[in-house]
Order: C-alpha cells, then structure tokens, then sequence
C-alpha cells in the first residue's frame, strides 16, 4: 500500500509568482484535503475535494485553487504570491468509507516566497 | 461550529515520567476527535482516534486518551515519556459539516523530553 506523497518537497518563489503543488492520495482513498501551516502554528484547511468535485472551504482567498484528478491525486495552484504564503503545504487523502474520519497525510511541501 | 484549544505550547517532562498533553474542544454534534504527532519536518502522523465507542482510547506508541464529555477535554497520556516522543503534538475535532468531514486543528503542543 502506497502512501500520501508530494510534490516538490521543498520550493521558493518570488511574490507574485504563481506556484502548483502536487499529491498523489493513498491507495483506495477518493478524498484530498489540502491545509497549510504556518510556522509554529497547526494546520489550517485550504479546502477538500472529492471525487474531483471541491467539497468545502476554508477562510483562504480565491487564488487558492484546485484540481482532483481521476485517479484522485489533486493539486493547490496559488497565484499572486504572497509574503505570508510561505508555509508548509500539507495534503491528506481519507475514504468515505467505513465509520470513522481519519485522514492520512504526506510529507509536505515547504513552501518560501521571497 | 467547532474549536479546539491546546492548553501549553510548550510541555516540558523528564524521561521517564508521565506525559499530559491537554485538549478541550467544542462541537455542536458529537464529535471525532484525534491526536496527531509532527516530527520536525515531517507531515502528521495519527497517533490515536475516538469516534464515538469506548471513552478510552488506545493508540501507538504507549499513548492513550480519555473522551470526557461533560469536561469537553481529551486529554493525551504517557504513562512514561521517551526521549523520542519529543515532537509536536496536535488535538484535532471533526463533524459533520454539509455532508463532510472537515477537522479543526489546534496550535499544537510542543513535547520537550529532558534525559
């Protein structure tokens, strides 16, 4: 069974750049959730998709966006850097099946912008 | 609507001794709730879970926690602290919002395990 992997693991990008990062859901999971967190602080959610429809939605702005692909993998797009976006970029993949909610989460990716 | 907050960013123990990491949560529906741990530079890994069955609940690495629900808390417990449990340590509470699951984190405790 593979896990929760990402893509790239580290990046830095200029303010105003526009960024796309990348995960790849664990076998059998239909769900992605993607959250960002700041240093020091726990994660906050971006937003979720499922079965490539956004399934909910954070308090981020609407140039956080995102894909789910059919085989379930998704990616965050940020346009318009900015300073404060410098975080670490998490996602997790989950099923809807079964009776409990957990979600299983990847590396990372450690996003600077400068 | 649903919060969590993590009394302590910074919880200090000697190896050996007993670990308490404290979480009160609120939620208008009864709720999932987590414990997740974050080595540096790491993403979170699940450390135990209740959904609703036993109020006591087993997870890995000798941690435990108890679900209570008139105090709101679900307080994380080691009877003896190792020096690799020194991470960040995360409460997490999830219910139903419009037909998902969308948990809420709190900031995190940071364990510090002296020798």
């Amino acid at each position: 069974e593979t896990g929760v992997t990402q893509s790239p693991t580290h990046l830095i990008k200029t303010r105003g750049q526009q960024v796309t990062l990348r995960c790849s859901s664990q076998s059998g999971h239909n769900t992605v959730s993607w959250y960002q967190q700041a240093l020091g602080q726990g994660p906050q959610f971006i937003f979720q998709y499922y079965r490539e429809e956004e399934n909910g939605r954070g308090n981020f702005p609407p140039r956080f966006s995102g894909l789910q692909f059919p085989n379930y993998s998704s990616e965050l797009n940020v346009n318009a850097l900015e300073l404060d976006d410098s975080a670490l970029y998490l996602c997790a993949s989950s099923s809807d099946q079964g009776s409990s909610y957990e979600q299983y989460f990847g590396p990372g990716t450690r996003l600077t912008v400068t | 609507a649903q919060s969590v907050t993590q009394l302590g960013s910074h919880v200090s123990v000697s190896e050996g001794a007993l670990v308490l990491l404290r979480c009160n949560y609120s939620s208008s529906v009864p709720p999932y709730l987590f414990w997740y741990v974050q080595y540096p530079n790491q993403g979170l890994q699940l450390l135990l879970k209740y959904t609703s069955a036993a109020t006591l609940v087993k997870g890995i690495n000798g941690f435990e926690a108890e679900f209570k629900k008139s105090e709101t808390s679900f307080h994380l417990t080691k009877p003896s602290a190792h020096m690799s449990d020194a991470a960040e340590y995360f409460c997490a509470v999830s219910a139903p919002t419009g037909g998902s699951y969308i948990p809420t984190f709190g900031r995190g405790t940071s364990l510090i395990v002296h020798p």
